[in-house]
């Protein structure tokens, strides 16, 4: 089974509207951490934001917020106010409790490609 | 620099040569990642170091590839007898984290881009 499960491959969307990208995570470990990257054109991921497991606040980091629903785990990114810059593919990401090695690093979707349309 | 870098950002390599790609991460950074991405697909991982000590080799394809970190800073990715399906963008990445303590985001290069005709 996927760890990761982005379920929209692209989406438009005009200037200005508020956008959201489904995040679906599949673990069996209670400690863990959901991430997002951005990622242009020009190929390098960018850090949006970071939801911990045990976060009772959904995360926010200035237009990006996470809508974090644990028991179904969920982890969908919304962009209020979304701006042409947004257009890129995002990720979602998943590092899993506490093992050490390869687990220290990151699962990743498949991500959705966000173009917005002025 | 302030962030990791990797070069070259572009190879051809025709198939059968030995390509190496590097990575500077950031300084003082302990944990270094190296990750695959094939066109219209997200990152995946390939192997982790830990300063110089290669923990993690599990997501590495085939006995191809082969990595080292000698120094636990500038790593290299080796690929002997490039094949097609080698063809995708070598992501690096850095932490200062480790274990459980690793509750931060990792930093990444802008990728190798390999193309092997």
């Amino acid at each position: 089974a996927q760890k990761i499960t982005q379920t929209q491959p692209g989406m438009f969307v005009q200037e200005k509207e508020a956008v959201t990208l489904d995040c679906t995570y599949d673990t069996s470990d209670q400690s863990y951490g959901l991430f997002w990257y951005k990622q242009p054109s020009s190929g390098e991921m960018i850090f949006l934001i970071y939801q911990g497991s045990y976060d009772e606040q959904n995360a926010t980091e200035g237009r990006y917020s996470l809508n974090f629903q644990k028991a179904r785990k969920s982890a969908n990114l919304v962009i209020s106010a979304s701006q042409l810059g947004d257009s890129a593919m995002y990720f979602c990401a998943m590092r899993e409790g506490e093992r050490g090695g390869g687990a220290d690093g990151l699962t990743f979707g498949k991500g959705t490609h966000l173009i917005i349309q002025p | 620099g302030a962030g990791v870098s990797q070069s070259p950002r572009y190879k051809v390599a025709k198939r059968g040569q030995d390509v190496a790609l590097r990575c500077d991460p950031i300084s003082g950074h302990v944990s270094l990642f190296w990750y695959q991405q094939a066109l219209g697909q997200g990152p995946e991982f390939l192997t982790y170091f830990q300063n110089e000590a290669q923990l993690d080799k599990s997501g590495l394809p085939s006995d191809r590839f082969f990595a080292e970190r000698p120094e636990g800073s500038v790593s290299t990715l080796k690929i002997q007898r490039t094949q097609q399906e080698d063809s995708a963008v070598y992501l690096c990445a850095s932490s200062p984290y480790i274990g459980s303590r690793n509750t931060g985001e990792l930093f990444f290069g802008e990728g190798s881009r390999l193309t092997v005709l």
